[in-house]
């Protein structure tokens, strides 16, 4: 079992509604990153996110995407108005002398 | 840009033979990863590769990485039904801050 939790495990909502998507990491890591799988697909990187600043973003990542951290521990990715494509299951990958890969949220936009 | 792929993308084999899955990359790395993916799952850690000449087994799976050619390999010895799953390479460029995916190699080992 990863021992990056991810919640929800698995999340619908209709189109046009925001989402946020959560990792609570086991240790105090300093690197996150987030990833994306469309169904059948490779993984696509989304962000990553240093010392409460995003550091590198993909194209994917656009201004309906937003990362923090709000308490110091849980890293969340906010979605503010999901699209049919954002369905997909995602992934946070805290780094520490490699990456850890959460249990991962599919999402489903109806 | 950094280019990584795979081949095969799908692989179906019986119990007992042996097979390599390839990972071709385009530019010069510090890391190249495989991960297992079983349906509906997370990504599952098998391999870190550092440097050029880096081999590393476990169990009936071994990875080999030749930073020269930029190509990584993983070998399947004697396979069994269990290592049906979804097998991906990635590779790690730190100053990128990011890890880029092969298309992933769908292996299906038939009885």
């Amino acid at each position: 079992e990863p021992e990056v939790t991810q919640t929800p495990s698995h999340q619908v909502t209709q189109m046009g509604q925001e989402v946020i998507l959560r990792c609570v990491p086991i240790s105090n890591h300093l690197y996150f990153y987030w990833y994306r799988q469309i169904l059948g697909q490779k993984v696509e990187f989304l962000v990553s996110f240093y010392n409460n600043e995003i550091s590198e973003k993909s194209e994917i990542f656009d201004d309906q995407f937003s990362v923090e951290r709000p308490d110091g521990s849980n890293f969340t990715l906010k979605i503010r108005s999901t699209k049919l494509e954002d369905s997909a299951m995602y992934f946070c990958a805290p780094w520490s002398n490699g990456y850890t890969f959460g249990s991962g949220t599919r999402l489903t936009v109806v | 840009e950094l280019k990584v792929e795979q081949n095969p993308l799908f692989l179906s084999m019986q119990e007992g033979k042996n097979y390599t899955i390839y990972c071709n990359y385009s530019t010069t790395s510090d890391r190249l990863y495989w991960y297992r993916q079983d349906p509906g799952k997370s990504l599952e850690s098998l391999f870190v590769l550092l440097s050029n000449g880096a081999v590393k087994q476990e169990g009936r799976l071994m990875a080999s990485l030749d930073t020269k050619a930029r190509l990584s390999t993983l070998h399947i010895t004697a396979a069994v039904h269990d290592l049906s799953a979804t097998y991906f390479c990635a590779v790690d460029i730190w100053r990128a801050q990011k890890l880029v995916f092969g298309q992933g190699t769908r292996l299906t080992i038939n009885p």
